[in-house]
């Protein structure tokens, strides 16, 4: 079975930060990825799809990248409203999402 | 705009039995795969199951395989599932979520299951 690793667990961070989260997989699933952002009590939303495709009405400070096994969420400039929890998730096989990024304010 | 509202959680013993629902607009439900995706208090997201659009092909995690059935009604636009045997790991709230280029792209807002005594 596949297994999804995402790093870090958590970390804090300032408004204005560049942000990098990442997620790898233990074997190759192409670019079968996904990136969810989860805020405290409401549904996840969708973020980016197929590794590095916006979702609309997405922000473009969001960017998803890689292939493979290793992929990355980046936030260019962070706002005060991406406070929230990030998730990936591998579609190649059955469904499977990682164990989740909780970013906070520094 | 999309909409998907789920309905039928609560509270259930232990080894008992609920049905979810799942009532969708603003789409045409008979054309897409739908997934429901559940989140146990304080932890992160897990899929549980999927189902094609014609209700041919359904999917299941491995933890809820012959307890739980995922099913459609396109005339009713309406998607289910059917909990059963019911432990205290299910608890959770489970979302509906409609599927499309292999990602959840629209969620409902979850409803709550809690299976205890």
């Amino acid at each position: 079975d596949i297994q999804m690793t995402q790093s870090p667990s958590s970390l804090s961070a300032s408004v204005g930060d560049r942000v990098t989260i990442t997620c790898r997989a233990s074997q190759t699933i192409g670019s079968y990825l996904n990136w969810y952002q989860q805020k405290p009590g409401k549904a996840p939303k969708l973020l980016i799809y197929a590794a590095s495709s916006l979702q609309s009405g997405v922000p473009s400070r969001f960017s998803g990248s890689g292939s493979g096994t290793d992929f990355t969420l980046t936030i260019s400039s962070l706002q005060p409203e991406d406070f929230a929890t990030y998730y990936c998730q591998q579609t190649y096989s059955a469904p499977l999402f990682g164990g989740g990024t909780k970013v906070e304010i520094k | 705009e999309v909409q998907l509202v789920e309905s039928g959680g609560g509270l259930v013993q232990p080894g008992g039995s609920l049905r979810l629902s799942c009532a969708a607009s603003g789409f045409t439900f008979s054309s897409f795969w739908m997934s429901w995706v559940r989140q146990a208090p304080g932890k992160g997201l897990e899929w549980v199951a999927n189902i094609n659009q014609d209700g041919s092909e359904k999917y299941y995690v491995d933890s809820v395989k012959g307890r739980f059935t995922i099913s459609r009604d396109n005339a009713k636009n309406s998607l289910y599932l059917q909990m059963s045997s019911l432990r205290a790991e299910d608890t959770a709230v489970y979302y509906c979520a409609r599927d499309d280029r292999r990602s959840h792209e629209y969620w409902g807002q979850g409803t709550l299951v809690t299976v205890s005594s």
